[in-house]
């Protein structure tokens, strides 16, 4: 199994409250993406990385940050949760466009 | 990006072949095609890809059609536990087509 690991795995917060979740990794692979995924809309794309300091905005990004400082981090900062922002998150990793893609066991928050 | 499009919802029964379709009448020269899957409560994980050969693996075989338009991912006998979504996804394997997005796939019942 590809090394990824997300932290927190389950997470309860407060409307208002900053949120990060981390996604690292062991493979040193240069692409980096963090997902959401609620019923009925399957995966969805918030941002992704392609190199250390270098991300951009995916579908649906409104209301999230990313940061990545090293190559093996890729943070997901919601600055002021919202209820909207229930879901279960989802990072993944893949060494290049083209190649397969690897996924961490998911992030479940819950924004109350 | 290239679209694709695969059904809602298949079923099967358990111990047979499942052949599962996906259209892509847009695919580009350069693009691969791959698959996933997510069982329940899980991160997807990668299936298999190809881009003009049909492929197998210990998992399933892909079949790719000459011009390319569509693909049949086959199981080739069907388990209680290859129930799960199956997505098809187009990847570039070029700089500039980082984005690593996902329709809403097939969600497949296999039936004891």
């Amino acid at each position: 199994d590809a090394g990824i690991t997300q932290s927190p795995r389950h997470k309860v917060t407060e409307t208002g409250t900053p949120v990060t979740l981390r996604c690292h990794q062991t493979e040193n692979h240069r692409y980096m993406y963090w997902y959401r995924q609620d019923p009925g809309h399957g995966l969805r794309l918030i941002h992704y990385s392609y190199g250390v300091k270098d991300t951009d905005k995916g579908e649906v990004s409104d209301g999230y940050s990313v940061s990545r400082s090293k190559t093996e981090d890729f943070l997901l900062t919601l600055e002021s949760a919202t209820s909207s922002q229930t879901s279960v998150y989802f990072c993944a990793i893949s060494e290049s466009p083209g190649t397969q893609a690897f996924f961490g066991q998911g992030t479940r928050l819950t924004v109350v | 990006d290239a679209k694709t499009t695969q059904p809602n919802s298949m079923e099967s029964n358990e111990e047979e072949p499942v052949h599962l379709p996906c259209n892509h009448s847009t695919i580009s020269g350069t693009d691969y095609i791959h698959w996933y899957r997510q069982l329940p409560s899980q991160g997807p994980e990668y299936v298999i890809h190809g881009l003009t050969s049909n492929v197998n693996n210990r998992m399933a075989s892909l079949a790719i059609a000459e011009d390319r338009k569509s693909s049949t991912l086959i199981l080739h006998r069907a388990t209680l536990r290859d129930a799960a979504v199956y997505y098809c996804i187009l990847r570039a394997p070029n700089f500039g087509n980082e984005k690593l997005t996902f329709g809403t796939g097939t969600r497949l019942t296999i039936i004891p």
